[in-house]
């Protein structure tokens, strides 16, 4: 079955930077996108930005600058790097994998599977 | 501010029949099918819905979808107290080059 397993949660200090894990086993990694979400306490879902099956990525303007999305193929294991980490960075990240469905008369794309969250701590 | 809109809460009695609105634009409802997201309180986000009317294996045919122009729905009948959580739509958005969602709908089943 496929699952997506995260890395702990992590306390940071505003100004620096954290990576967060995820790894997938249970279906070809590289043959779906991998996506990272983000909610902070109490709020909605914030789309943070994918990596493409050819290692290409993509990500939210909110997130220009700060993000870098890696992966690791031989070990099924996607990264989030986040810098410049302030108090409004604090969040749980999910990772989940997107779906895409080009039939039908409009696009379809979609997260059909989730980790269990890494909740990043920012705090002085 | 979310670029999906809905309304922040909803409750029902057991039993009853719920619908939960999303409203966007035609950069992304209006030219994406939209998905619906139920988050059980303490867990991650599960797939609920997908491409407007499908539901995911597992999913109760108490759920249902639909979409018309720029607007989604998500309907929930026969509610049950194990539906209390939040509901988040979403979709790819075309302008913003992404995927949006919605500010998510607190559903109390009464």
């Amino acid at each position: 079955q496929v699952q997506l397993v995260q890395s702990g949660a992590e306390v940071k200090k505003p100004g620096a930077s954290v990576t967060v894990s995820c790894k997938a086993s249970g279906y070809s990694f590289t043959t779906y996108d991998l996506n990272w979400v983000r909610q902070a306490p109490g709020k909605g879902l914030e789309w943070v930005g994918c990596m493409y099956p050819n290692g290409g990525t993509g990500h939210a303007q909110n997130f220009e600058g700060r993000v870098t999305m890696t992966r690791n193929t031989a070990m099924s294991t996607a990264y989030l790097e986040l810098t410049n980490l302030t108090s409004e960075d604090t969040a749980v990240y999910y990772c989940t994998r997107g779906h895409r469905v080009a039939a039908g008369m409009f696009p379809s794309y979609y997260f059909d599977f989730w980790g269990q969250g890494t909740l990043v701590t920012v705090s002085s | 501010q979310s670029v999906l809109t809905q309304p922040p809460s909803a409750s029902a009695t057991p039993g009853q029949r719920v619908t939960i609105h999303c409203s966007g634009s035609s950069s992304n409802i209006g030219s994406n099918t939209v998905n619906w997201y139920q988050q059980l309180p303490g867990t991650a986000p599960r797939l609920l819905m997908y491409s407007d009317t499908q539901r995911p294996s597992g999913v109760p045919d108490r759920f249902s979808g639909s979409k018309s122009g720029t607007s989604a729905s998500l309907a929930i009948s026969g509610l049950q107290s194990e539906d209390e959580g939040e509901y988040f739509c979403g979709t790819w958005d075309d302008r913003l080059n992404g995927v949006v969602f919605g500010g998510g709908t607190k559903l109390t089943v009464l």
